[in-house]
């Protein structure tokens, strides 16, 4: 089984700071992970993700995030936030092989102020 | 782009109701969600259908079932509401396994058990 740990329920910002995102995993197989976005009042949405190769992934909105396996780790970053970055952030991951069901850590909202 | 359409963006109703949650994607996908999401809980799968009228269980599909008739639908039904259900669902699509397919989601049913 897996299961994700997102340490910090809320992260406070100036606008054009940069900001991490922690995500840790835990998994007894190879796994794919998952970032998700969630802006007010909609679903989520795909930001990156990680099947293989290159630990560091790009994703959209100028966001990346590093896969460590060492560290069995997938923190988000991005170099300077916007005011629309506000926003909940799911990480997720799933078994790279099977059926491949999501398992979501409990999300980080991302607060960026001016 | 993927549509997720969820029949319903705010729900109110009544201890003991049966209450049905629909879902349609436009983008042929075999595979189909539904999730509850919880402040400080993240998203928890209830069900899920990788084919027409194929289900299984996930993690919290106790007082819940689905149905899936067709492909492009997938129902959510709480036999019995209860107050305990008073949660955002959300519906999701994804192709077949292969590489990991992303999950594209719905915006959500805010569904308020009285």
């Amino acid at each position: 089984a897996q299961s994700v740990t997102q340490l910090d329920s809320q992260v406070p910002v100036f606008e054009e700071a940069p900001v991490e995102l922690r995500c840790n995993y835990s998994s007894s197989v190879s796994v794919y992970l998952f970032w998700y976005v969630q802006y007010p009042n909609q679903g989520l949405q795909l930001l990156l993700k990680y099947l293989s190769g290159s630990t560091l992934v790009k994703g959209i909105n100028g966001f990346e995030a590093e896969f460590n396996k060492s560290q069995t780790s997938f923190h988000l970053r991005k170099p300077s936030v916007h005011i629309s970055d506000t926003a909940e952030y799911f990480c997720a991951v799933s078994p790279n092989t099977g059926f491949q069901k999501l398992v979501f850590g409990t999300g980080t909202r991302l607060l960026v102020s001016p | 782009d993927v549509k997720v359409t969820q029949s319903s963006r705010y729900l109110v109703k009544r201890t003991g109701e049966k209450v049905f949650l629909e879902c349609v994607q436009d983008m042929d996908h075999e595979n189909m969600f539904w999730y509850r999401q919880d402040p400080g809980l993240g998203l928890r799968l209830i069900y899920f259908s990788y084919d027409v009228k194929m289900k299984e269980k996930g993690d919290i599909p106790e007082g819940y079932s689905v149905s899936r008739e067709k492909k492009e639908r997938f129902s959510l039904i709480l036999e019995s509401a209860s107050t305990n259900q008073t949660s955002m669902y959300l519906c999701a699509s994804s192709l077949r396994q292969g590489v990991s397919q992303p999950q594209h989601f719905g915006d959500g049913t805010r569904l308020s058990i009285l």
